[in-house]
This record gives structure tokens, sequence and C-alpha cells, in this order.
């Protein structure tokens, strides 16, 4: 069956990069897009961005000159990576499966950005 | 970038109601829009997909509509697992948005 998850650092500095991996299992990667989304405490859901089975990548424009989105596909994960943080960037990071919707989604992993 | 504006913010229905949430966009963007259930503690769930068609597993007394740009969810007989905030998002055009939410309670 299709499984998400997302694992990452847990605590960033601000000015530092974060880097967080969604592991995947049940479908290939060269088959199906994966978006990011995050929700910051209290706040409602953003997306970030998503790589295409094809490898291609959208960024939402508001995040694209810090954000990159990655993957290795001989170990089913994709990476978000995203520079300069700052402390509003702290949130739970969510990937998803793309089809016809977002189909399926990791449970997410809270990152905290502390000064 | 399309603004989704979702109403109301919040509302409180009783058990057995039937309940409309509506999502409006700012711009056309066709049947691309889909609406997901978040409860506390978890992933958002997939509940309508390109506007009125019912994602996988979701009980019927869910449903979706669109009238122009203004998109509904219907639920025609609340239970209490249905207690939740719900969003629209549209994916006709980059970036992606999502509608500020509708928390749906118990009265």
């Amino acid at each position: 069956q299709v499984q998400m998850k997302e694992t990452g650092p847990g605590l960033v500095q601000t000015t530092q990069t974060l880097s967080v991996t969604c592991t995947v299992s049940g479908f290939s990667l060269t088959s199906y897009g994966v978006h990011w989304v995050r929700q910051a405490p209290g706040k409602g859901l953003e997306w970030m961005g998503i790589i295409w089975g094809d490898g291609s990548t959208n960024y939402n424009s508001a995040l694209k000159s810090r954000l990159s989105i990655s993957r290795d596909t001989s170990k089913s994960q994709v990476f978000l990576t995203m520079n300069s943080l700052q402390t509003d960037d702290t949130a739970v990071y969510y990937c998803a499966r793309n089809w016809d919707y977002f189909d399926y989604w990791g449970q997410g992993v809270m990152v905290t950005v502390s000064s | 970038d399309i603004q989704l504006t979702q109403s109301p913010s919040s509302m409180s229905a009783s058990l057995g109601d039937r309940v409309s949430l509506t999502c409006q966009s700012s711009q056309g963007i066709g049947n691309y829009l889909s609406w997901y259930q978040h409860k506390p503690g978890k992933p958002p769930k997939p509940m309508i997909y390109y506007a009125t068609n019912l994602a996988d597993g979701v009980p019927s007394r869910f449903s979706g509509s669109r009238s122009g740009s203004d998109y509904s969810l219907t639920i025609s007989s609340l239970e209490s697992e249905d207690t939740a905030i719900y969003y629209c998002l549209q994916y006709d055009e980059y970036p992606y948005t999502f509608g500020a939410g509708t928390k749906l309670e118990l009265k």
C-alpha cells in the first residue's frame, strides 16, 4: 500500500538551511508527482511546490528564491531544501502524492526555527 | 495568485443537520478545485476532487458542487466525526492555493 513519511531535524537555527526528506513506498516517483505543503502554528495550509514524475519542478513564487525540491528515485525519496530560515518558517511540513488530487499524505514533521 | 475565499470561517451545527461550506475563487479555475478535511494531529484527508467527485473512501453524505466561481462542500446529515477544519484548494494555476479554511463544530 502507499505510504509516505517525512523526516526532519526538529529544530533549526535562523538563517540556516532546512532539509526534510519524504520517503515513499507503494508507488514509483517516476510515475507520480510529490507535493510539499506546510502549516504554521495556528495558520492554514500553504502549498510549497511539486516535483513531477519526469523530475521537473514548480514552486510557490513566494518561496522560490529559497526553496529546492529534488529526489533520489533509487531510494524512493523526495527532498525539500529551504535556506535563509526565519522564525515564521516554523511549521508542520507534509509531503503528498499527486494524482487527480493530493491523494496520499505523510503524517507530517514539525520543524521549529529558533534564534 | 488566485485567491480562494471560504465562508463562513467557522460554524456550529447539530447532529443530522445539512451543512454547506463555500469557497469562492477570485478568477476562473474551471473544475480544478478539491476539498480537504483536517483534524488536529493528522494529515489533511481528501474529500472531493474536480469540484464534484468523491475521493476514495469518503462517505456518500459528502458532496461537492459548483456554480460559476462558487464551489460548495455539502454534508447531507452531520455526524460527530465530521467536526474538523475544511480547506479548498485550487490546482488550475501555479501557485496552487488553499482557502483559509472553515472550522466546523458541533452545536
